[in-house]
């Protein structure tokens, strides 16, 4: 299984348009996570930090259920300009104390007129 | 701040040959990681630095890649031989803490990537 999962999309949607991306990820000890953005044929870009209690910037709307292992991001009021890939990224701890992130494969999101 | 800084931006290059990509961190970051993108497998981790010293190297995928940390400033991911199957972009990215209680305030600032083709 790999450790974040996501749908691949493409996600095609109208501008205006609400659209929610989900994630899962498979280790319990995680303990930050991040939704990252990517432009084609761009680096990744930090988009949002996501917290227990969900967090919200702008349009853009974080949750996470640590039950579950799951973080999702909801996009209200879509622009042409949020056409991109969404990273959905989680820490993973190993020996020494030291942390790692880990990037899901991407979610592509495609807004059209 | 200049960012991340990567060079260079593309490169093609023979089977066979080496390639050194580099990278200059954020000044005052001192953890560093190279990333690889390809479309098949997405951004895998190749390698970690804290403070100049490898901490985590389990995602080099064979003896052929070798990376190096000579000072805060500057790391170097060498490839010899180059194969077909190295082509992809590699990111460098660092950050500027290591300590994970801290982690959910910051991510990691990429560089622009060196898009590498093995021919």
């Amino acid at each position: 299984r790999k450790e974040v999962e996501q749908d691949p999309g493409p996600f095609n949607v109208p501008e205006g348009a609400t659209v929610a991306f989900n994630c899962t990820y498979s280790n319990s000890a995680s303990q930050s996570f991040f939704w990252y953005r990517q432009d084609c044929r761009k680096e990744p870009k930090l988009l949002m930090s996501v917290y227990s209690s969900g967090n919200e910037d702008g349009r853009f709307t974080a949750q996470l259920n640590r039950a579950s292992q799951y973080i999702s991001l909801l996009i209200r009021d879509s622009k042409l300009s949020d056409s991109a890939t969404y990273l959905c990224v989680v820490s993973m701890g190993f020996s020494g104390g030291y942390n790692k992130l880990i990037f899901g494969a991407g979610t592509r999101l495609a807004v059209h007129p | 701040d200049a960012g991340v800084i990567q060079s260079p931006r593309h490169e093609v290059t023979e089977m066979g040959q080496e390639v050194t990509l580099r990278c200059k961190p954020i000044s005052g970051h001192n953890s560093l990681f190279w990333y690889r993108q390809t479309m098949m497998r997405g951004l895998e981790l190749l390698i970690y630095f804290n403070n100049n010293v490898p901490i985590d190297d389990s995602g080099m995928p064979e003896d052929r890649f070798s990376a190096k940390m000579p000072n805060a400033s500057f790391s170097t991911l060498k490839i010899q031989p180059s194969e077909p199957r190295d082509s992809a972009v590699y990111f460098c990215a660092s950050t500027p803490l290591s300590s994970w209680q801290r982690w959910s305030n910051y991510g990691y600032t990429f560089g622009s990537g060196t898009r590498l083709t093995v021919v």
